[in-house]
């Protein structure tokens, strides 16, 4: 089971809008703004897309944002298109002394 | 341009060991924490470990803790993972991922291409 909490599978259409979330505790997610999101497509490794909750690296499309409230972060992808498809992942930083990184389960986005 | 190539993944029996090499370029290496991150055949990704970048901080993930050994040569660009007592349950794919320079938390902003980790016996 992981740490964090995300749906297994989300879909939309080309060119509609879909949000993943992301829930965890007060000791993770709802503490601290380390949360980032990870798009992997089969074969090849993860790829950042957001970094410290809302923030693009340089040269991901601004049709990727992401938002936190309260104990839930959330990735939000505008004008769906084909190359979106894959799977997503959130991770965050945990003030658990046990574990210093903890991610979801992944989520399976479908594009219609 | 940042590049991380990993190796070391071989096939082994349960209770072997291992250690796994990658190997920086494109940046400067020892500012940055390094982390190791798995991934099982079909499976969500693992945080492993990280070191930070004078390997003055090491974490582990519960599932390894006892079992594996983290470390750096910043001399020669180089982050490893030393395992031992292998289980089938580690078989998986291990990438190595920069983290953010001069700090322990922050995200991956880059990965490599992973090097396949097989415990069978």
């Amino acid at each position: 089971q992981s740490a964090l909490t995300q749906p297994a599978s989300v879909s939309g259409s080309p060119g509609q809008s879909i949000t993943i979330s992301c829930t965890g505790t007060s000791n993770d997610v709802g503490g601290y703004n380390f949360v980032s999101w990870y798009q992997q497509h089969p074969g090849k490794a993860p790829k950042l897309m957001i970094f410290d909750v809302a923030n693009r690296p340089s040269g991901v499309s601004n049709r990727f944002s992401g938002s936190k409230s309260g104990y839930t972060a959330s990735l939000t992808i505008s004008g769906l298109q084909a190359e979106d498809e894959g799977h997503y992942y959130c991770s965050s930083y945990s003030s658990i002394s046990t574990s210093y990184v903890v991610f979801g389960g992944g989520t399976k986005l479908t594009v219609l | 341009e940042v590049q991380l190539v990993e190796s070391g993944g071989v096939v082994v029996q349960p209770g072997g060991s291992l250690r796994l090499s990658c190997a920086a370029s494109g940046f400067t290496f020892d500012g940055y924490t390094m982390h190791w991150v798995r991934q099982a055949p079909g499976k969500g990704l693992e945080w492993v470990s990280l070191i930070s970048w004078n390997g003055g901080s090491i974490y582990y993930a519960d599932s390894v803790k006892g079992r594996c050994d983290i470390s750096r040569d910043n001399s020669k660009n180089s982050l490893y993972l030393h395992m031992i007592s292998l289980r089938t349950e580690d078989t998986a794919l291990y990438y190595c991922a920069r983290g953010p320079e001069g700090q322990l938390a922050g995200p991956f902003d880059h990965w490599g291409q992973g090097t396949l980790v097989t415990v069978s016996s």
